[in-house]
């Protein structure tokens, strides 16, 4: 799986939008971007995922550059229950295969009351 | 509610013995995985099962056994051998037919006294 670059740290204020970078330049044509987030001592998060469009849920969008190196997770309005670490992850889909996702240290987002 | 049971939250053992972590999930999700969080890293992969009585070693695996006797269990056991166990222990699940996200256990955390 390719690899991914994130700043280790960032604040945004609360009510503001929280603009999250990945680099990700290696990434093959078959593998998504995947954004989860922990607060601590809980489990990762699903955040949102995807391939080469943008895409939106309830909780973020993701936009992708349309050379898919780098991508942004947009939290809208952050409130403080948004502090937490985010981990950007690129997978290709194993199509019925069991593979394991490879974590890096995430981006440590505080929210400022 | 379906979702991922890790038991216990918290966990102590002395050392020399061996332990074991519940993980159930009843996602009916064919694969399972365990991965190990040390503090202020992401996760690494320690073992993963595809279906029931298979299994792979992950990236971590030495001191560490697993069984997959039933679809929605898959005990860890950190053995004496494991010289270091001291972490934060998170178990996931994915239906890898689907090419949706893994969902995450709240972990258990492990610590030698």
């Amino acid at each position: 799986d390719a690899k991914t670059t994130q700043p280790p740290s960032m604040d945004c204020a609360e009510g503001r939008a929280a603009n999250l970078p990945c680099n990700h330049s290696t990434i093959s044509g078959n593998e998504y971007v995947y954004w989860y987030r922990q607060i601590h001592s809980q489990g990762p998060q699903y955040i949102i995922h995807g391939l080469k469009n943008n895409e939106t849920n309830e909780m973020a969008s993701l936009i992708i550059t349309e050379d898919r190196k780098s991508s942004t997770l947009i939290l809208p309005h952050a409130t403080l229950r948004d502090t937490a670490v985010y981990y950007c992850i690129v997978r290709a889909y194993s199509g019925g295969g069991a593979d394991g996702l490879t974590f890096g240290k995430g981006t440590h987002l505080i929210i400022q009351p | 509610d379906g979702g991922i049971t890790q038991s216990p939250k918290y966990l102590f053992r002395k050392e020399g013995q061996n332990v074991t972590l519940s993980c159930e999930q009843n996602l009916n999700h064919d694969a399972m995985y365990w991965y190990r969080q040390d503090p202020g890293q992401g996760l690494r992969l320690i073992y993963y099962s595809q279906i029931v009585n298979d299994f792979q070693k992950g990236d971590i695996a030495e001191g560490y056994s697993v069984s997959r006797e039933k679809k929605e269990s898959f005990p860890l056991t950190v053995t004496s051998a494991q010289k270091n166990p001291t972490a934060f222990y998170l178990c996931a699940s994915e239906d890898i037919y689907s090419n949706q996200p893994q969902h995450f256990g709240d972990g258990t955390r492990l610590s030698i006294l």
